[in-house]
């Protein structure tokens, strides 16, 4: 399956430490996006890469979260210090750009649960 | 500033009925996209459609057919002859011209009855 794949799928941490997700893109994606969802919420875009390069964050993106993506496929997202409120699904999307759909294909997500 | 509203939190409908969802959007832009997304049980987000704001025919596709007014700002989906497998949140988002941000709606859970 070449779709967009997360790790982990689910992760449950303590209050303070810090927690990291993967994510792989389809692989000729250049583009690559991360949303937060929480519960009985639609998910909120926190931010995107073409290529390595960052191109847009959202001001939810606080400065506990970092997000890489260093060679341009794979994508990390670091949480540091976590709090209660970071309890959520984070998702990861790739699209191709440019291309006639603008479509972004979304993972399966990364669960976070913190006590 | 953008904003979808999809009014309907939950619907809950008996096999082969229609249904239909609203979705009402906002933005200042003149070009924008709009997109419907599903979101089963497993929790992956699937697209289904995508309009430009320069395109308001309608499109059908199956048994779902979409009816994008612009005067109403509304892009509305309907599913006709509903089946159980169309059980899911569904998700409408918008995507203005000079972002690659969707902003999405809060979702509306349907349920189909057997």
């Amino acid at each position: 399956d070449t779709g967009v794949s997360q790790d982990p799928r689910h992760k449950i941490t303590k209050r303070g430490q810090n927690v990291t997700f993967r994510c792989d893109p389809i692989s000729e994606h250049n583009r690559l996006y991360w949303y937060r969802q929480t519960l009985g919420q639609g998910p909120e875009f926190l931010t995107y890469f073409q290529n390595e390069a960052q191109l847009e964050k959202s001001r939810l993106l606080s400065d506990r979260f970092s997000a890489e993506r260093p060679k341009g496929s794979f994508s990390t997202l670091e949480i540091q210090r976590t709090e209660q409120g970071d309890s959520a699904m984070y998702l990861c999307a790739s699209s191709l750009f440019p291309s006639a759909n603008n479509e972004q294909f979304f993972g399966p997500g990364t669960r976070l649960t913190v006590l | 500033a953008q904003k979808v509203t999809q009014a309907q939190t939950e619907i809950s409908v008996v096999e082969k009925e229609d249904v239909t969802l609203d979705c009402v959007y906002e933005t200042r832009d003149t070009t924008y996209y709009l997109f419907w997304y599903k979101q089963p049980p497993s929790g992956e987000l699937v697209f289904l459609i995508r309009r430009n704001s320069f395109d308001e025919q309608n499109e059908i596709s199956g048994r779902y057919s979409w009816n994008f007014q612009k005067s109403t700002s509304s892009f509305n989906f309907t599913i006709t002859a509903s089946q159980v497998v169309d059980s899911a949140v569904y998700f409408c988002a918008l995507k203005e011209g000079g972002s690659e941000k969707l902003v999405f709606g809060k979702g509306t859970k349907l349920t189909v009855n057997p």
